[in-house]
């Protein structure tokens, strides 16, 4: 049973600059896993951020950005907007099976 | 404009099964994957099963198999999501989304709540 791990909860300030991780209990997270990240706000369905570890959509703020970092996939928030609170998961592909990330509450206080 | 939109909200007996629609407008439905995921009150993102229409075979995840079966008909671009055997535990918001031609998961449905209760 894969396990994606991600954590439970940070808190950031306006203005601030907050990193999201994603490990997976396989071992390190590579571009292979293509990694993806999206956003959920509540009451409404995810939307895509970022794909392939580092690709933005038409939609994503320039303030968000995908890399590899320690061997995970990471999602850095710079200068965190009022309405970037929200869920965050990360999604990896397990050649033909993929798995979510438990999802990251960020709160922006 | 590509678009997904879901068939409307279901209320289950355990026990039971429960067929979903997800149609989709726009874009290039044959060639791109479309999964269905799901979440549970309170909980994170599941990922259930996908296909890729034109080649008809579906991916499901482990916990899934032999409960899950996921079709699509090309004629009316919608893709189905049939779930057995109900259970409580299956009360979730499911949603479908869609990969484009370079990123998974691109476009979401609006999703479609099921509540399975006696």
């Amino acid at each position: 049973q894969t396990v994606v791990t991600q954590e439970p909860s940070l808190t950031v300030s306006p203005g601030g600059t907050v990193t999201l991780t994603c490990a997976s209990s396989t071992g390190a997270v590579t571009s292979g896993y293509y990694p993806n990240w999206f956003q959920q706000k509540p009451g409404q369905a995810p939307r895509a951020l970022i794909y392939s570890t580092s690709n933005k959509h038409s939609w994503t703020p320039a303030r968000f950005s995908g890399s590899l970092l320690g061997g995970k996939a990471a999602l850095t928030l710079s200068g965190v907007q009022p309405e970037d609170e929200a869920d965050y998961y990360c999604l990896l592909y397990y050649g033909g099976a993929l798995v979510f990330g438990g999802g990251t509450k960020l709160t922006v206080l | 404009q590509v678009q997904l939109v879901q068939s409307g909200a279901e209320v289950k007996r355990p026990g039971s099964s429960v067929k979903l629609s997800c149609k989709a407008s726009g874009g290039t439905f044959s060639s791109n994957a479309i999964s269905w995921v799901r979440q549970a009150p309170g909980q994170g993102l599941e990922w259930m099963g996908g296909i890729i229409p034109m080649f008809g075979t579906a991916n499901y995840a482990q916990k899934f198999q032999g409960r899950v079966t996921i079709t699509t008909d090309e004629s009316t671009t919608t893709a189905y999501m049939e779930l057995t055997s109900l259970i409580s535990e299956d009360t979730a918001v499911y949603y479908c989304a869609r990969d484009s031609d370079v990123s998974a998961f691109e476009i979401w449905g609006q999703g479609t709540v099921v509540t399975v209760a006696s």
